[in-house]
Formats: structure tokens, C-alpha cells, sequence
């Protein structure tokens, strides 16, 4: 079974430009979450998706940022436009809905690194 | 404030020594806690979890954890590395409740095992 894939694994882009963050759950996986480490700090919530629906967004920096998830499979992170504080790494992480636990394990991928020159 | 502390950014451990990787929690946050490894260009995988019952956790790869509400500690040990250890370990909390389920984390250990 395939783990949750992310696209591009790099990017690198000027200040004010756009880039999109692609993330492939694992199938059957209703639950995605969004996450960026900024160099040297910890890995800081952003967002989470059960099916197409935002759960929580009290993660995102700014309205620079969007986030989509249409027909609840893989999601999309864009940041419009970048500054240079956007450099980092963004993982995703998907779990199951298994009602009645509030822990269901988040798998993730291996992260975008973002650089905003 | 919900966070978890790493005080630790690096460790540098020979081969076949033992090690403890440190981590705190505040108090607020649930006792649903977590350690995750990072090995290079790679995603992060779930090492070991506390969700309740006995408080030394297992993991893969030899590790393991004590969780100590007393102390509010959740560290990670091995009692032998090896050179594939190398990587870099985060401790984390789950936060839920409501509309809420997402981790925190601490800001990593870099475990740097040396020949």
C-alpha cells in the first residue's frame, strides 16, 4: 500500500511569487492534516481535513495561504503570494476515521521543502 | 500554553552507548504523547506511543519511553545505538476535543550516532 505522497519533495521561488503544494493521502484515509517546520523551530500544526471539509484551520499563518481538498481525496496547499518567511518544510499526514477514539495514527509523508529567496 | 519541550537540539552518542533523548510536556496538554523519527529524506514515522495503561511504552528498533505525570517527562531511550539510529527524533502531544485533533510538537533532536 502506498504511503502519503507529496508534490514537489523541492521548490524554490522568488518572493511574491506563487506556489502549490500538492499531498496524496493514503487511500481510504479521510483525515489530512497540514504541518510546516520552519528551520531550527518545531513542526506547527496548520490544518486538518475530514473527507473535502476544513475540521480546523486555526493553524494558518494568514490569508496568504489556501488550502483545497475537492472530492476529499488528495489536497492542495497554495501560498499567493510567498514571502520569505514561507521557507520551510510542509508535511502532510493522513489517518483513518475510526469513530469513538480521539487518537487515530497520522501517517505522514516526507515533506515540501519550500525556499522563498 | 499547550507545548512540548525538547531541551536537547543534539546529541552526539557513540555506537553502542546507551541514550536518552529528553522530553517535557505542559501540564495542560492530554497525556496522549508520541515520539516520531525523521531519518534523512524521508517522512516521519511513528516510533512509540503512551495513550494509557502501563507508563514504559516499547517501540520499534529497540527504543522505548516512560511516561512520568509526576515529573511531566515522556523520554526516549535505547540502551545500545547503532550508526542507522542517526536521525532526528520529535516528541509530540495529541490535542483534542470538539472540532480539535491535531499534534504538537517539540522542536526535535538531532541523534548523531559516531563510529
Amino acid at each position: 500500500e502506498a504511503g502519503v505522497t507529496q508534490f514537489p519533495s523541492h521548490s524554490v521561488i522568488e518572493k511574491g511569487q506563487t506556489v502549490t503544494l500538492r499531498c496524496d493521502p493514503i487511500s481510504g484515509h479521510d483525515n489530512l492534516y497540514w504541518y510546516r517546520r520552519v528551520m531550527g523551530k518545531e513542526i506547527k500544526f496548520l490544518l486538518h481535513f475530514v473527507k473535502e471539509s476544513k475540521q480546523d484551520e486555526s493553524g494558518m499563518p494568514n490569508n496568504r495561504f489556501l488550502a483545497e481538498r475537492t472530492g476529499g481525496t488528495y489536497s492542495t496547499l497554495k501560498v499567493q503570494p510567498a514571502e520569505l518567511e514561507d521557507s520551510g518544510v510542509y508535511f502532510c499526514a493522513s489517518s483513518q476515521d475510526i469513530g469513538g477514539i480521539p487518537y487515530n495514527e497520522q501517517f505522514f509523508g516526507p515533506g515540501t521543502r519550500l525556499t522563498v529567496l | 500554553a499547550q507545548s512540548v519541550t525538547q531541551l536537547d537540539s543534539q546529541v552526539p552518542v557513540f555506537e553502542e552507548a546507551p541514550v536518552e533523548l529528553r522530553c517535557n510536556y505542559s501540564s495542560s496538554v492530554s497525556v496522549y504523547l508520541f515520539w516520531y523519527v525523521q531519518y534523512p529524506n524521508q517522512g516521519l514515522q511513528l516510533l512509540l506511543k503512551y495513550l494509557s495503561g502501563s507508563t514504559l511504552v516499547k517501540g520499534i528498533n529497540g527504543f522505548e519511553a516512560e511516561f512520568n505525570k509526576s515529573q511531566t517527562s515522556f523520554h526516549l531511550r535505547k540502551p545500545s545505538v547503532h550508526i542507522s539510529d542517526t536521525a532526528e527524533y520529535f516528541c509530540a502531544a495529541l490535542i483534542y476535543g470538539g472540532a480539535t485533533n491535531k499534534l504538537i510538537f517539540g522542536t526535535g533532536t538531532l541523534l548523531a550516532v559516531q563510529p
